[in-house]
């Protein structure tokens, strides 16, 4: 069964552009969950995607914000990028079957680079 | 709020030694779930166990084992014997029930080992 799979794998932008990710989960998985990891704030919860809709947020600001599509898939987009956003992006994916719906299998993460 | 402490920023062992990750919790939760993942160079975390709050018997999984007293908050882990390949940044995470009662991982801050040859 192939793994959670992001992409691009690298990126990088200039201040006050925008930037959009994406992230495929595991065959099955319907929840994706995402978070930012940086030198100074370590591993912090961005969101969370179910059946298309947003039912979890972290503390980011509005810039910060997601979709995903009915084959589970999700994006996430950043406007108005700042240099603080330089961080690997890392996208969860969970089969939401009882107990077990805490499991997160991680992708390899999108390294985004802001200038 | 929940916290996840790992006090051991940096850990250098020799091939074959032993050693131990430790993690301390903090949780208002009555019922949660700790885990441990392993983030290679590569960048991907790699699940490498999952507890949850009633269950208290310690977990070995070949040269890995997993040590959670409920009574002092922590949830250690120890590698036995070992290996170059080991060397990653280990993080603990503690499955934490937010404001919308969804749960979402809230991570230690890691702890970075390397296995010396």
């Amino acid at each position: 069964k192939a793994g959670v799979t992001q992409t691009p794998r690298y990126l990088i932008k200039t201040r006050g552009q925008q930037v959009t990710l994406s992230c495929s989960p595991i065959s099955g998985h319907r929840s994706v969950s995402w978070y930012q990891q940086t030198p100074g704030q370590g591993l912090q919860f961005l969101f969370e995607y179910f059946s298309e809709t947003q039912r979890n947020k972290g503390n980011f600001p509005g810039r910060f914000s997601g979709r995903q599509f009915s084959n589970s898939r999700s994006e996430m987009n950043v406007s108005t990028l700042e240099l603080g956003d330089s961080a690997l992006y890392l996208c969860a994916s969970s089969l939401e079957q009882g107990a077990r719906s805490d499991e997160q299998f991680f992708g390899p993460g999108t390294r985004l680079t802001v200038l | 709020a929940q916290k996840v402490t790992q006090a051991q920023t940096e850990i250098s062992v020799v091939e074959k030694e032993d050693v131990t990750l430790d993690c301390v919790y903090e949780t208002r939760d009555t019922t949660y779930y700790l885990f441990w993942y392993k983030q290679p160079p590569s960048g991907e975390l790699v699940f490498l166990i999952r507890r949850n709050s009633f269950d208290e018997q310690n977990e070995i999984s070949g040269r890995y084992s997993w040590n959670f007293q409920k009574s002092t908050s922590s949830f250690n882990f120890t590698i036995t014997a070992s290996q170059v390949v080991d060397s990653a940044v280990y993080f603990c995470a503690l499955s934490e029930t937010m404001d919308t009662g969804r749960r979402a991982l809230t991570f230690g801050s890691g702890t970075r080992l390397q296995v010396q040859p």
